[in-house]
């Protein structure tokens, strides 16, 4: 099973930041957090992981709690093209699996 | 660059029927994975492959099988096809340097829709 909880749905204004909240309450001390997100059909695309520091890339900033049981996706200037399905995913790390929950549907309108 | 090729796009079989689902990686990376989506969810993962010759069960392996006897290629078969088993199918792949603590990102096929009817 997931790791992770996540909001089903989520709206955000075109040029506003959009802040995509995780719970994942049993994270043990060696596992990261992954985000991906999917839009519309195609193969989930890679945004940003993280273990315990903030993480910040072209596409998004990763804020991590310092007890490790949330985080947050943060796209800054949301865009119509962020509207996707976003995965936030907490590493297996006994077996480097990656299990996918059933993410946030982000709608970014006009 | 190819990345992730799957093959086919689409697909219609019969209940009952068998096919393989083909998968192939041109970035020389070490894992590869095969996760299935069905309507309006999340994706489950199928089966994972750490290494040629070597694969492992992920959350729902059944009525599935897999092989790994080359780096590139990580095919899916299913054999008494179920209606069940209508789903979208990704195959991922990465690179995982021997020692490290995590997985680097998995880069994703663009799907095979199976329709078993």
């Amino acid at each position: 099973d997931a790791k992770t909880t996540q909001p089903p749905s989520m709206d955000c204004a075109e040029g506003r930041a959009a802040n995509l909240p995780c719970n994942h309450s049993t994270i043990s001390g060696n596992e990261y957090v992954y985000w991906y997100r999917q839009i519309h059909s195609q193969g989930p695309q890679y945004i940003i992981h993280g273990l315990k520091n903030n993480e910040t890339n072209e596409m998004a900033s990763l804020i991590i709690t310092e007890d490790r049981k949330s985080s947050t996706l943060i796209l800054p200037h949301a865009t119509l093209r962020d509207t996707a399905v976003y995965y936030c995913i907490v590493q297996d790390t006994n077996t480097d699996k990656l299990i996918f929950g059933t993410g946030t549907r982000l709608q970014v309108f006009p | 660059n190819a990345g992730v090729t799957q093959t086919p796009k689409f697909r219609i079989l019969k209940i009952g029927q068998s096919m393989t689902l083909q998968c192939a990686q041109d970035m020389n990376h070490n894992y590869m994975y095969w996760y299935r989506q069905d309507p309006g969810m999340g994706l489950k993962l199928i089966y994972y492959s750490v290494g040629a010759g070597i694969t492992d069960k992920g959350e729902v392996p059944n009525g599935y099988n897999v092989s790994r006897s080359t780096t590139e290629d990580f095919p899916l078969r299913l054999e008494l096809a179920a209606p069940s088993q209508t789903s979208v199918y990704f195959c991922a792949s990465s690179y995982i340097h021997p020692g490290a603590a995590t997985n680097e990102k998995l880069f994703f096929g663009s799907g095979t829709q199976l329709s078993v009817l």
